[in-house]
């Protein structure tokens, strides 16, 4: 079935690790999106990729890092993760960036 | 800048009532607004957007330049509404600006 998937679904991560968290689509979709979820905050974008090999800051992009080696993949790194990153965390894609967005069934991660 | 605003965090309604989920927007140029659903434990799903001016579900939503509003309606609420709702704004080659998203619960 075609779509996007993350993962993993949920992740308990003790404090200063590092973590990536991974999106793939098989839609052929040139934008994807990393948002986090957070009660009261609603959506709010980390970072985007137009197309793959570029890669864009969103609105709150400290402590992540992205990477789109190709079309399909759109990794997520917390490099050294902080109580703060807990959240869920949306991988969207979509054909182009001002069309339809695609979203994955999200990561719940929690950094104690 | 673009800013899409949601101004209810909740709205409760009975079952059979009609719904309104406000959706105001700041964006200088044409705007293309969207609003997604999430249902519980779901991803987020496009539920409408107004270029198509359809209705999804018994929902509607008209964009009102004027009042750059872009409220969802639905005439009769059913049980099966009650979810996570966002209003989203568009503009050229940007990624999509949400709101902070409006639960809606029905009630039996």
């Amino acid at each position: 079935i075609a779509g996007i998937t993350q993962a993993p679904t949920s992740q308990i991560l003790a404090a200063g690790r590092r973590m990536t968290l991974r999106c793939t689509q098989d839609m052929r979709h040139n934008a994807m999106y990393w948002y986090r979820q957070d009660l009261g905050l609603g959506l709010r974008l980390i970072h985007y990729s137009n197309t793959a090999g570029t890669t864009g800051k969103g609105e709150v992009p400290d402590g992540y890092s992205v990477s789109r080696a190709n079309t399909d993949d759109f990794p997520l790194t917390l490099a050294s993760a902080v109580p703060s990153q807990t959240s869920v965390y949306f991988c969207a894609s979509s054909r182009k960036t001002n069309t339809e967005a695609f979203f994955g069934q999200g990561t719940r991660l929690t950094v104690v | 800048a673009q800013r899409v605003t949601q101004p209810e965090k909740l709205l409760s309604v009975f079952k059979g009532a009609p719904v309104e989920l406000k959706c105001n927007y700041s964006y200088s140029g044409s705007p293309e607004l969207f609003w997604y659903v999430q249902y519980s434990r779901q991803r987020l799903q496009l539920l409408l957007r107004h270029i198509s001016r359809e209705s999804i579900k018994g929902f509607t939503a008209d964009l009102n330049k004027g009042e750059t509003s872009f409220h969802l309606k639905k005439p009769f609420a059913q049980e099966e509404d009650s979810a996570m709702y966002y209003c989203a704004l568009n503009s050229g080659n940007t990624p999509l600006v949400f709101g902070k998203g409006t639960r809606l619960s029905v009630i039996a």
